[in-house]
């Protein structure tokens, strides 16, 4: 059963425009959120978090929103650009239990001219 | 420069021949772990470790064998790959559990 579900396995925005990429889990017990951003013959890399204890947590062009109560997540890229262009991954894990990091299966962002 | 090492990146073997995928990372860091990508079916966790001699199963972790015997060091090792092996690898580590890691450039196996 998957407990970080991705449900857009694509999604194309035009550049300058807003990306947004959305993500659901299915465990309560989460509190910690992810989001790794992958370029082809790259390996992942960490691009933003938050903790359940806020809903906002902002870093330049990125913004992640968190919605516990509809167990929800979303990163925003605002101006979208093509260098965005990549595969984005959700993660969780559950920081008071010690429990390792989940993947979503990732959705992959093309950024149009 | 803070980083996880894995070799090699390409790799092409045959069924059956036993073959070790290294990966080392030179950040201290307790928490090290393997994942295969898959198209279709995203990072999947092969195995992990916690700390020096101390592995643990992934979600995946048949077919492959990891020894932790140094901090730094974290091998996947097929004993007798196959083809549903063919795929990519990711190797990462964390200062813990929980937290960002930090990822490898994967290793692209092939197995015929």
């Amino acid at each position: 059963d998957q407990q970080v579900k991705q449900n857009s396995p694509s999604l194309s925005v035009q550049e300058g425009r807003i990306s947004i990429l959305n993500c659901d889990y299915t465990n309560s017990m989460f509190d910690y959120f992810l989001w790794y951003k992958k370029y082809p013959a790259e390996g992942p890399t960490f691009l933003i978090s938050i903790s359940s204890i806020k809903d906002k947590n902002e870093d330049g062009r990125f913004t992640v929103f968190l919605n516990k109560s509809a167990k929800h997540l979303s990163l925003h890229i605002v101006p979208s650009q093509p260098g965005d262009s990549a595969v984005y991954f959700c993660a969780a894990s559950s920081m008071n239990r010690d429990d390792k990091i989940i993947f979503g299966k990732g959705t992959r962002l093309h950024i149009l001219p | 420069e803070a980083q996880v090492t894995q070799n090699p990146r390409y790799l092409i073997t045959v069924t059956g021949k036993k073959l070790t995928v290294t990966c080392s990372q030179n950040m201290n860091h307790e928490y090290m772990s393997w994942y295969r990508q898959d198209p279709g079916l995203g990072l999947r966790q092969i195995y992990y470790s916690m700390n020096v001699e101390v592995t643990d199963k992934g979600d995946v972790p048949e077919g492959y064998k990891v020894s932790r015997k140094e901090k730094r060091n974290f091998p996947l090792i097929l004993e007798s790959p196959s083809p549903n092996q063919t795929s990519l690898y990711f190797c990462a580590s964390s200062f813990d559990i929980g937290y960002g890691y930090t990822f490898g450039s994967g290793t692209r196996l092939t197995v015929v």
